[in-house]
């Protein structure tokens, strides 16, 4: 089975402090997601990469940077945390063969910024 | 603007009695389409997909839903819920790297 581990379940962080949040998967997918997902909102996506190095933005990338240096290992960056990120972030992998191969989410790390 | 409209934010039901979640699709969103389930404190897991072909799609767990091109829509059904159905589940739309979600629907099963 895919295993996507997000390092943290988690996090407090003030106001101002800069934020990382990690993703692995474990079964050299070459694409990756970051999620933030708010109630009533759903899930909407920040950045993803589709291979080492290589990020394109999602639907609301502004305040959120990305990182991925290794093909396992996809970060999410909080610059200058604020009050309105304070959300559910969810990561996820996909291989790009196949039609629609389904995506495998992490458990969540719920950020708090205060 | 692509879009995927769940219909009902909350579904109450009792257990053994059938269920069916609703979701619309806007035309311009690729026609794959998804059904996924997020139990408690866990991350999304894949119910079951629409690519092509068969207009019913089997999925996990009893799921299963129908692709409906006229009507723009892909109902999620279950004929017997058990309390272990308890979750939220979000319809999805769209290509292999932008996925556009729905609000998501909590399904409640009461006993």
């Amino acid at each position: 089975d895919v295993k996507v581990t997000q390092s943290s379940r988690y996090l407090v962080k003030r106001t101002g402090e800069k934020v990382f949040l990690e993703c692995v998967q474990d079964m050299d997918h070459e694409n990756m997601f970051w999620y933030r997902q708010d109630p009533g909102l759903g899930l909407r996506l920040i950045y993803f990469s589709y291979d080492v190095k290589m990020k394109e933005k999602g639907d609301i990338p502004e305040g959120y940077s990305v990182s991925r240096e290794k093909k396992e290992r996809f970060s999410l960056i909080l610059e200058s945390a604020s009050t309105n990120q304070t959300s559910m972030y969810l990561c996820a992998s996909s291989t790009p063969s196949g039609q629609a191969p389904p995506l495998h989410f992490g458990n969540g790390t719920r950020l708090t910024v205060t | 603007a692509q879009s995927v409209t769940q219909l009902d934010s909350q579904v109450p039901v009792f257990e053994e009695a059938p269920v069916e979640l609703r979701c619309n699709y806007s035309s311009s969103v690729s026609v794959y389409l998804f059904w996924y389930v997020q139990y408690p404190n866990q991350g999304l897991q894949l119910l079951l997909k629409y690519l092509s072909g068969s207009t019913l799609v089997k999925g996990i767990n009893g799921f299963e839903a129908e692709f409906n091109k006229s009507q723009t829509s892909f109902h999620l059904r279950k004929p017997s819920v058990h309390i272990s159905d308890t979750a939220e589940y979000f319809c999805a739309g769209g290509s292999n790297y932008k996925l556009t979600f729905g609000k998501g629907t909590l399904l409640t099963v009461n006993p």
